[in-house]
């Protein structure tokens, strides 16, 4: 079981907008704004969407943006495009003997 | 460009052990701290170990604390995995990935490498 929860499947059509959540504890998600978010295409390697909780690193679309309340993050994709179809993953530090925890996983499939 | 290539994956027994390599280029490898990361066939990531960038501190999952071993060598621009004591549950594709400075993020994660235990 992961440290982290996060649903299972998300689903949204070309062009609409879906979130993420991602439900830690205090411990992590809710005690430190260091919560990123990956994009994994099937056999590939993982690659960094957001960080910080709502920062964009440089190339990544716009599209995607992050927040959090709480003990829960939110990763919100706008304008769904059929690339956009992947595995997602919040991560965060953690106060806890595990230094880093990450949710179970997304899958986002684009209709 | 940053690349990241794992090797030294491969099938081993159970109780047996096997050493990971990562190997960087396109940075100053000295200046990054470094993690694995592993991933189950089929299931989600799992942090294993981070090294920071002057081998001077070392944490480990619970998971893999007293088995295994990350290390690196700045010269060869290298990161390491030593795995002993080799589970079932050890079975996944191992990545390495960068971290930068003091920050909690992974920026770069190199292809990964598939590690299976199995007698």
């Amino acid at each position: 079981q992961s440290a982290l929860t996060q649903p299972a499947s998300v689903s949204g059509s070309p062009g609409q907008s879906i979130t993420i959540s991602c439900t830690g504890t205090s411990s992590d998600v809710g005690g430190y704004n260091y919560v990123s978010w990956y994009q994994q295409h099937p056999h590939k390697a993982p690659k960094l969407m957001i960080y910080d909780v709502s920062n964009r690193p440089s190339g990544v679309s716009n599209r995607f943006s992050g927040s959090k309340s709480g003990n829960t993050a939110s990763l919100t994709i706008s304008g769904l495009q059929a690339e956009d179809e992947a595995d997602y993953y919040c991560s965060s530090y953690t106060r806890s003997s595990t230094l880093w925890v990450f949710g179970g996983g997304t899958k986002l499939t684009v209709l | 460009q940053v690349q990241l290539v794992e090797s030294g994956g491969g099938v081993v027994q159970p109780g047996r052990s096997l050493r990971l390599s990562c190997a960087a280029s396109g940075f100053t490898f000295s200046i990054f701290g470094m993690h694995w990361v592993r991933q189950a066939p089929g299931k989600g990531l799992e942090w294993v170990a981070v090294i920071w960038y002057d081998s001077s501190n070392k944490y480990y999952a619970d998971s893999v604390k007293g088995r295994f071993t990350i290390s690196r060598d700045n010269s060869k621009k290298t990161l390491f995995l030593q795995m002993n004591s080799l589970r079932a549950e050890d079975t996944a594709v191992y990545f390495c990935a960068r971290q930068v400075g003091e920050t909690f993020y992974f920026d770069y994660w190199g292809q990964g490498t598939l590690v299976t235990v199995s007698s």
